[in-house]
């Protein structure tokens, strides 16, 4: 099995411009996580999806930032337009079921830096 | 304050010691709890569970204090491996996890 698959692994990009994450979750995993990380805040959940559908999507930021997933095996986070401090590593994580039953996997990451 | 609190550490402890930390959490509804690793630039994955009576998996014990709302990992025996960070995960009765900010350990040989 491949894991969580992600990319960019990492991302430079101008305040201003557009950015598009990509995940791949495991195959059948109906659980789709998308985690922002900083140093100051940590881990914090932006949005999760359940068979393709969104359930919450009350961390995400504000509305610059937008994700989906057209498709089981497919999900982006999308941030337009940056800022720097969008500046992070960007998590993508699924799992068989709610976290609270079944482990978390997480793909390796995009590390996003805007200037 | 935050739903989950850790002492960030960093806690230098040398090879072979034991080591202990702890994680509060804020809501006496938590349901469900779990320790998961990060290594340096890595992503996080699950180390263990952690259930009402306590549990253990090889030199690493975690508990569960409800009382006080805390949970404890102790890692005894320690290896140069053992260097990561640990984030204490909490579940507050829906689908989502809420991690800390994670506390780092450092094995010095």
């Amino acid at each position: 099995d491949a894991g969580v698959i992600q990319s960019p692994r990492h991302e430079v990009t101008e305040m201003g411009q557009e950015v598009t994450l990509r995940c791949k979750p495991i195959s059948g995993h109906d659980y789709l996580f998308w985690y922002r990380q900083t140093m100051m805040r940590g881990l914090e959940l932006l949005i999760y999806f359940n068979n393709n559908v969104p359930i919450d999507d009350s961390g995400m930021p504000e509305d610059r930032f937008s994700a989906k997933m057209p498709n089981a095996s497919f999900s982006t986070l999308k941030i337009q337009p940056s800022e720097p401090r969008d500046s992070a590593v960007y998590f993508c994580a699924s799992s068989f079921g709610p976290g609270i039953n079944s482990p978390l996997h997480f793909g390796n990451g995009t590390r996003l830096t805007v200037t | 304050r935050k739903e989950v609190e850790q002492d960030p550490g960093p806690f230098n402890v040398p090879e072979g010691a034991t080591v202990a930390f702890n994680c509060t959490y804020s809501n006496s509804a938590s349901q469900s709890f779990f320790w998961y690793r990060q290594d340096c630039r890595k992503e996080p994955k699950l180390l263990m569970s952690v259930y009402s009576s306590g549990n253990e998996d090889g030199r690493f014990t975690a508990q569960l204090n409800r009382a006080s709302q805390y949970i404890s990992l102790l890692i005894r025996d320690s290896k140069l491996s053992d260097s990561a960070t640990y984030l204490c995960v909490v579940n507050f009765g829906n689908e989502k996890l809420t991690f800390g900010t994670g506390t780092r350990l450092t094995i010095i040989p």
